[in-house]
């Protein structure tokens, strides 16, 4: 069955750098958009980015446009972000997704935590 | 971006009831709407897309309605596996975004 697993969550201090990484399974990946989402605790849902089955389209939220970059490694079945210049409003679950129009199956989550 | 908005925040309902969401849209996604269930400490499931396209799996009490700016999530007989918080999402432009969240609870 379809399985997605996210990892790299953690404590970083302000300005800081975390790689996310997301391994699937159970479907084959370069079919797929794939999508990073997050939501801070006890908050709501925010979309990311989405990349393409091949990599060559992607798109930003505004909020993380220029800090994170999303990018995918097929042949390893895995998604990443890399999150840049994290701030304090950066605290939250981040999920990853497939599809990037509505998001068909979700990981369970890290949790980023960016304090000092 | 597209702002959604849902309505109630918080709904009080009780087993066996009928209870509708709604998500409203500050311009139209044109039908590119999909519903989510989130349970605490779980990660959003998928239950409806394009507006009123069940997801597979997903029992046929959920239903979603709706065009233009206004869309609905119904769930007839609502069983104790229903509480929970719901989200709308539109995906009509490349900016995906989600209304605040509907609590569905006792």
């Amino acid at each position: 069955q379809v399985q997605l697993v996210e990892s790299g969550g953690g404590l970083v201090k302000p300005g800081g750098s975390l790689r996310l990484s997301c391994v699937t399974s159970g479907f084959t990946l370069s079919d797929h958009y794939m999508s990073w989402l997050r939501q801070a605790p006890g908050s709501g849902l925010e979309w990311l980015a989405y990349i393409s089955g091949s990599g060559d389209a992607i798109k930003y939220a505004d909020s993380v446009k220029g800090r994170f970059t999303i990018s995918r490694d097929n042949a390893k079945n895995s998604l990443y972000l890399q999150m840049d210049s994290l701030r304090a409003e950066d605290t939250a679950f981040y999920y990853c997704a497939r599809r990037g129009d509505y998001f068909h199956s979700w990981g369970q989550g890290t949790l980023v935590t960016v304090s000092s | 971006d597209i702002q959604m908005t849902q309505s109630p925040s918080t709904l009080s309902a009780s087993v066996g009831d009928t209870v509708t969401i709604t998500c409203r849209a500050s311009q139209s996604p044109s039908g590119w709407l999909a519903w989510y269930q989130q349970k605490p400490g779980k990660a959003p499931k998928l239950l409806i897309y394009k507006a009123s396209n069940l997801e597979s799996g997903v029992p046929s009490r959920f239903s979603g309605s709706g065009s233009g700016t206004e869309y609905t999530l119904t769930i007839s007989s609502l069983q104790p596996d229903d509480f929970a918080t719901y989200y709308c999402q539109q995906y009509n432009t490349y900016s995906r975004t989600f209304g605040q969240g509907t609590k569905v609870e006792i």
